[in-house]
């Protein structure tokens, strides 16, 4: 079946730094990628996808690129804010209707 | 729009009772998802829903049952709780197109229940 890695954490940032969370996955076919992010006590949303290699999800100023080669959907953002703490799961998604695989998050905490 | 609500938020059940989570979806999704979110082990399936009337086993349903009677309910059902089924539970849905999800559906979630099984 499917799997994902990605670091746990937590990972410990200062305000303005530059952030990096790594996600490698194993999916059959060819899968749309996504990166959720779950703020405390909140359910999962959306944060960013892409559907095809080399396409480039972004929003809120965070960024991450489809590498078929390497498998990968790193997520990164150049400067994070305190706001920006939560837990990111990254989220392959292969053809059929049960086929979300959610890594098991890696906790961001950001100090001012 | 509400998008995907679920009640209660807490629930503190003694062991061999049952209940009923609520969930409840406003955007016409065909596609319901029941997970359970375990610390240190992200989330897992539960049951889906590809649309009223039809369910599906997840990664792990036993302890569990859902129904889904229309597009926008999908409960579920614990009948004998035990302390293994401490955790926080999440619904959420997607549109999904005929027979199977879309390659780049989204998945919008509830906010979740936290249930503690003493």
């Amino acid at each position: 079946g499917d799997s994902v890695t990605q670091m746990e954490g937590p990972v410990t940032l200062s305000e303005e730094a530059f952030l990096t969370i790594n996600c490698t996955y194993t999916a059959t076919g060819y899968p749309s990628l996504f990166w959720y992010v779950q703020y405390p006590g909140e359910g999962l949303q959306l944060l960013l996808k892409a559907t095809k290699a080399d396409d480039k999800g972004s929003n809120k100023g965070f960024e991450a690129t489809y590498r078929k080669e390497t498998t990968s959907f790193h997520l990164e953002k150049g400067s994070v804010q305190v706001s920006d703490s939560a837990v990111y799961f990254c989220a392959p998604l292969s053809g059929g209707y049960q086929k979300v695989t959610f890594g098991i998050g890696t906790k961001l905490q950001v100090i001012p | 729009n509400a998008g995907v609500t679920q009640t209660p938020k807490f629930r503190i059940l003694k062991i061999g009772q049952s209940m009923t989570l609520q969930c409840t979806q406003d955007m016409n999704h065909n596609y319901m998802y029941w997970y359970r979110q375990d610390p240190g082990m992200g989330l897992k399936l539960i049951y889906y829903s590809v649309g009223a009337g039809i369910t599906d086993k997840g990664e792990v349903p036993n302890g569990y049952n859902v129904s889904r009677s229309t597009t926008e309910d999908f409960p579920l059902r614990l009948e004998l709780a035990a302390p293994s089924q401490t955790s926080v539970y999440f619904c959420a849905s997607s549109y999904g197109t005929s027979g199977r999800v879309g390659r780049t559906d989204t998945q919008y979630f509830g906010p979740g229940t936290r249930l503690t099984v003493l």
